[in-house]
């Protein structure tokens, strides 16, 4: 089966950087993405990798290794509206091509003045 | 404007009564989804359906039904709600095939099944 977990909860200040970690059980996925969730909104696509490393974008970047299963989501110069729910996600790899996603339980991240 | 539009947004009703929410995607996209977002449990798929007349069970089918007759709707069936079926619900479509394809999200519809 599959399995990803993520910290519940994380606290950081404005204008600082954080670093929301994402590590995973599965044998075999297409990519993995990083969603944004304000309470009670959907769920924002922020990113997708597909290949091992760092992809930049703007404020936020996002890392994976395979190897290793984990990934990590990096915001920097945080503002006060970054306070929301960052989710992790992987799209497997079954056989008929299907958009599988599998959904971590999320971080709530919590951006202080 | 690209969208997916879920009706309705916020429902209260009895436990038995069957109901409908409606999914409406307007990017002539293949694929659609169900999901279900209870707190600390994530996002987790009812069902999903690859193209017209192609269902299949995600990983919390029971209890559901779907339907994909036409491309841009893939309406969720509770035949008989239970009170385990309060939850929020959000409907989602995407290109088929390839990789890097975005997901996109409905607004979102919060069941309350008393």
């Amino acid at each position: 089966g599959q399995n990803i977990d993520q910290p519940t909860e994380m606290t950081a200040t404005e204008g600082a950087i954080v670093q929301i970690n994402c590590t995973y059980q599965t044998s075999g996925f297409n990519g993995l993405f990083w969603y944004q969730q304000h309470a009670g909104e959907a769920p924002t696509f922020l990113s997708y990798n597909v290949l091992d490393g760092l992809e930049e974008k703007g404020r936020f970047s996002s890392f994976l290794s395979r190897s290793k299963g984990y990934s990590y989501l990096l915001l920097k110069e945080l503002q006060m509206k970054d306070s929301a729910s960052y989710l992790c996600a992987l799209r497997l790899a079954p056989m008929d091509s299907s958009y599988k996603l599998i959904f971590g339980s999320g971080t709530r991240l919590l951006v202080r003045p | 404007e690209a969208q997916v539009t879920q009706n309705p947004r916020y429902l209260i009703t009895v436990t038995g009564k069957k109901l409908t929410v409606t999914c409406s995607q307007n990017m002539n996209h293949e694929y659609m989804s169900w999901y279900r977002q209870d707190p600390g449990l994530g996002l987790r798929q009812i069902y999903y359906s690859m193209n017209v007349e192609v269902t299949d069970k995600g990983d919390v089918p029971e209890g559901y039904k779907v339907s994909r007759k036409e491309k841009r709707n893939f309406p969720l069936i509770l035949e008989s709600p239970s009170p385990n079926q309060t939850s929020l619900y959000f409907c989602a479509s995407a290109p088929s095939g390839g990789y890097g394809n975005t997901i996109y999200f409905g607004e979102g519809s919060w069941l309350t099944v008393v």
